[in-house]
């Protein structure tokens, strides 16, 4: 299949540290975008990167995409207890409309 | 401004059952896609709906349809349900198919087939 793939799949780390997250995919993308998701709710979009940027911030959040490693990092500065959730990465393939293909995940605990 | 609703939040149904979930878009929005979450799992693409008609469909089979409505609102079906298809069933809306475009999720339906 031609999920993006996160890495870790789950991560534990202290308030106030900066956590970083992974995502790799198979062929060319038109974009990529960060989801988070608590508890099994709905998702909640954080950041879309288009295929000829390389980063982008949002708040605490930045995304870098390395569209020659297929490859992006999502990296929360400063975490706090509230970022505690399964953050997604979602890939939007060339040639396809607006059909975008999750990985299964990374579950990032925030220990206060 | 409201975002994306979706009606009902929990349903419990029996195998063999049909059942009809909800989704109306973002004022303005006017492509809908439906996505399957398994407990687990990342979300995986049902349908795409633009303008009323079906733009895509990912790899389930016959027994899940949908269909968008003028006001631009969807329903997914499925028929003749599985305990497999117990699952989170969230809906996303985006102003139009275009590529890159982000979609805007709703907090789901969850579905339990007993």
């Amino acid at each position: 299949s031609q999920q993006g793939e996160e890495d870790p799949q789950a991560l534990s780390i202290q308030e106030g540290e900066n956590a970083t997250m992974n995502c790799s995919y198979k062929t060319s993308i038109n974009n990529l975008q960060w989801y988070r998701q608590n508890s099994g709710r709905g998702l909640v979009h954080l950041i879309l990167i288009r295929s000829n940027e390389r980063e982008k911030h949002s708040g605490r959040l930045r995304v870098t995409l390395d569209t020659s490693k297929k490859s992006s990092s999502l990296l929360i500065t400063a975490s706090r207890a509230a970022d505690t959730a399964s953050y997604f990465c979602a890939v939007n393939y060339s040639g396809g409309y607006q059909k975008v293909t999750f990985g299964i995940g990374t579950k990032l605990q925030v220990i206060p | 401004d409201a975002g994306v609703t979706q009606s009902p939040t929990h349903l419990i149904k029996t195998r063999g059952q049909h059942v009809t979930l909800r989704c109306s878009p973002i004022s303005g929005h006017k492509s809908v896609s439906w996505y399957q979450q398994v407990l687990g799992q990342g979300p995986q693409f049902i349908f795409q709906y633009y303008e009323k008609e079906e733009r895509g469909r990912g790899n389930f089979p016959d027994r899940f349809s949908a269909r968008q409505f003028p006001n631009y609102s969807s329903e997914l079906n499925v028929n003749a349900l599985l305990l497999g298809d117990s699952a989170l069933y969230l809906c996303a809306s985006s102003w139009w198919d275009r590529k890159n475009t982000e979609a805007f999720f709703g907090q789901g339906t969850r579905l339990t087939v007993v």
